[in-house]
C-alpha cells in the first residue's frame, strides 16, 4: 500500500500555543487528504477533508479558525491547532487518497498531542 | 440512526477459530466498503475493500457484502493472537466522504 508520514509523532505543548502537524504522502499523489481526531477508546472522528489547492471542508462542530488546514501540494497537508487547550489533547491522524474514484485511503502513523 | 454501526465488543474467540465481524450502514447510495485494523495507540491499516455484492477473499480474510441488506462483514479464519485489535468498518459514497463505524474490539485467546 501507499505510505503516508506524519510529523511530529508526538508533541507536548503549553496551553495557548499553536502546534503544526505535517502529513506527507511519500509515494503517491494525494489529491484528497483527510484529518481525523481520536480520543482514547473512541472511534475516528473526521475533522475535515481537503483537496489540493482548495479550501478544506470541515465537519460540523469543527472550528475552522481553530484547526487550520493547508493542502498546498499533492504530497503535503498541514494541520495547525491554534491556541491549543487541554481539551484538544488527542490522537490526530491524517490520511491520503489518490484520485477521485472509490480508492481506499491510506493513514499516517498519527500524532499524539498533549496540551498542558 | 448512526450511519455505520458495529458491535463494540469485545468479541472473544479462541486461537484457530473463525472470527466474524459485522457492520451495517444506512446510506443505500454507498458504493465502496473498507475494513481497517487498528492496534491500540496506532493508526488504522487497511485490510481489504469490497465494491460488489458477494465474497472477496484475501489470505485468511474474507469480506462479504450484501447491498440489499446494507450489510458488510469480515471473516478471519485461523484467528491468531496477533489479530487482536479493533476492526473498523468504513463506508464511502462518492469517493470523498468516508464514514467510519465505532469499531469492534477483537480478542483472540491463546
Amino acid at each position: 500500500g501507499a505510505v503516508v508520514s506524519q510529523h511530529p509523532s508526538w508533541v507536548i505543548c503549553k496551553s495557548g500555543t499553536s502546534v503544526k502537524i505535517e502529513c506527507r504522502s511519500l509515494d503517491f499523489q494525494a489529491t484528497t487528504m483527510f484529518w481525523y481526531r481520536q480520543f482514547p477508546k473512541q472511534s475516528l472522528m473526521l475533522m475535515a477533508t481537503s483537496n489540493e489547492g482548495s479550501k478544506a471542508t470541515y465537519e460540523q462542530g469543527v472550528e475552522k479558525d481553530k484547526f487550520l488546514i493547508n493542502h498546498a501540494s499533492l504530497t503535503l497537508s498541514t494541520l495547525t491547532v491554534t491556541s491549543a487547550h487541554p481539551e484538544d489533547s488527542s490522537f490526530y491522524i491524517c490520511s491520503g487518497k489518490q484520485g477521485i474514484s472509490h480508492n481506499e485511503q491510506f493513514f499516517g502513523p498519527g500524532t499524539r498531542l498533549t496540551v498542558l | 440512526q448512526k450511519e455505520v454501526e458495529q458491535n463494540s465488543g469485545p468479541l472473544s474467540v479462541p486461537e484457530g477459530a473463525i472470527a466474524s465481524l459485522n457492520c451495517t450502514y444506512s446510506d443505500r447510495g454507498s458504493q465502496s466498503f473498507f475494513w481497517y485494523r487498528q492496534y491500540s495507540g496506532k493508526s488504522p491499516e487497511l485490510i481489504m475493500f469490497i465494491y460488489s455484492n458477494g465474497d472477496k477473499e484475501d489470505g485468511r480474510f474474507t469480506a462479504q457484502l450484501n447491498k440489499a441488506s446494507q450489510y458488510v462483514s469480515l471473516l478471519i479464519r485461523d484467528s491468531q493472537p496477533s489479530d487482536s485489535a479493533t476492526y473498523l468498518c468504513a463506508v464511502n459514497r462518492n469517493g470523498q466522504n468516508f464514514v467510519f463505524g465505532p469499531g469492534t474490539r477483537l480478542s483472540v485467546l491463546p
